[in-house]
């Protein structure tokens, strides 16, 4: 089946800081979502993004799927950003999640 | 629009006995997906029901089941419990086989 890798698995960042989180898959998809889970485990969505970009406030996302390769960007970090970030790939029919980035942002 | 709802929030069972957990999809939605998620690991597809038939399926044994409801709502039933069955528990409801998937907030599942 398709592999979904996500990197990194963890980032700490100081509030107000950049990131750039990276998730790469094996075979071709017929979408792609970004979510969010916060500590109570409910999975917020980020983003639907099959391929090209959008953006949402201070995060955006890109995807480019002739390479296989979707990225996330969260500009000016804050302490509620916190939370592991999923990225999820749909290829026949199966939804296939990778392992997540672990994101701690520090006041 | 009423978003997706799972029941119940928490569960304790034994190992060996049978758990069934509910979820109600988003209204408009015909889909439903069950996931699993071990603690520090991605959420696992169990399978998918699209208009009352599975839909797709990952690799999970046959003592995982499920059913989806008329009205779209779905629930997952697991047979004769392990103790690696303890993880929390996602559904996922989605238009038309789950082009955009949105999340209910879990059953957290025990087992001793």
């Amino acid at each position: 089946g398709i592999q979904v890798e996500q990197s990194p698995p963890d980032l700490i960042l100081q509030e107000g800081a950049n990131s750039t989180l990276r998730c790469n898959f094996s075979d071709s998809v017929n979408n792609l979502q970004w979510f969010h889970q916060n500590p109570w485990g409910q999975l917020i969505n980020l983003f639907y993004i099959p391929s090209g970009t959008k953006q949402n406030g201070r995060l955006s996302a890109t995807t480019v799927a002739t390479e296989r390769y979707s990225l996330l960007y969260i500009s000016s970090s804050q302490t509620t950003d916190s939370g592991v970030y999923f990225c999820a790939v749909l290829n026949a029919g199966k939804s296939t999640f990778g392992d997540g980035t672990t994101l701690t942002v520090k006041p | 629009e009423t978003g997706v709802t799972q029941s119940p929030t928490h569960l304790i069972k034994t190992r060996g006995q049978q758990v069934t957990l509910r979820c109600s999809s988003q209204s408009g939605h015909n889909t439903v997906s069950w996931y699993q998620q071990a603690l520090g690991q991605g959420p696992q597809f169990i399978f998918q029901y699209y208009r009352e038939e599975e839909n797709g399926r990952g690799n999970f044994p046959p003592r995982f089941s499920g059913l989806q409801f008329p009205n779209y709502s779905s629930e997952l039933n697991v047979n004769a419990l392990e103790l690696d069955d303890s993880a929390l528990y996602l559904c996922a409801s989605s238009l038309d086989g789950g082009v955009e998937q949105y999340f209910g907030p879990g059953t957290r599942l025990t087992v001793t």
